[in-house]
């Protein structure tokens, strides 16, 4: 069965640090999405992207967070100064056109000390 | 966006079939009802879609009725690996949108 592959699985930062979390989405899919779920809470969304563009941010979205398909497999998601509040698991999901359901990755979790 | 409501935990035995009821009293004509499992530390996995009456796969069942206001996850015969949360959500299916979940009912099964 096909993956969505994120790496790493753990990562630690330090606060005001930058942080890229990457993903490979499943080759064939054409929606690409970013959510986060912070220790005890729901699962949060955070960006869409479809045709090389964001389609749609929450507000969590600031401009410190910014998405990037770089080289037509991987997805990147860049924490440009980290906050102890961003603390969470970072789950990357990709989705066909024509298949319901998304496919989620395993997820970073990222620390930020 | 329809909100559900569903409970927020249950507890089951191995073997037996466990049932997930969830409330959208407000689903809207172009919704449809799918449902998501998640693992400690792990992505959410869908499991089932429907939009009326009973979907099934090798996974699970799904029953709406013709209000379609609920509808009941059915995991027939669980293990102990079922241990999990599973959510209910509402929205359109177009490919694009994204999801929106809710907190959940998490299952534990007990030996």
């Amino acid at each position: 069965e096909p993956e969505v592959t994120q790496t790493p699985s753990h990562q630690v930062t330090q606060m005001g640090q930058e942080v890229i979390l990457r993903c490979v989405p499943i080759s064939n899919h054409l929606y690409f999405y970013w959510y986060r779920q912070i220790l005890g809470q729901k699962v949060e969304f955070l960006v869409s992207f479809y045709n090389n563009e964001i389609s749609e941010k929450s507000e969590i979205f600031d401009d410190q967070f910014s998405v990037e398909r770089p080289d037509g497999s991987n997805f990147t998601l860049k924490i440009r100064s980290t906050k102890l509040e961003d603390s969470a698991m970072y789950f990357c999901a990709s989705r066909s056109g024509t298949n319901y359901g998304y496919t989620f990755g395993s997820g970073t979790r990222l620390t930020v000390v | 966006l329809a909100k559900t409501t569903q409970p927020i935990s249950m507890d089951s035995y191995e073997g037996q079939e466990v049932n997930i009821t969830c409330s959208h009293n407000n689903i809207a004509t172009n919704d449809y009802i799918t449902w998501y499992q998640q693992f400690p530390s792990q992505g959410p996995r869908f499991i089932i879609q429907g939009y009326k009456t009973k979907v099934t796969n090798e996974v699970a069942s799904l029953f709406i009725p013709a209000d379609r206001k609920s509808s009941t996850l059915s995991l027939p015969r669980v293990s102990l690996s079922d241990t999990a949360v599973y959510y209910c959500l509402v929205g359109e299916a177009a490919a694009g949108n994204k999801l929106t979940f809710g907190g959940g009912t998490r299952v534990l099964v007990k030996p």
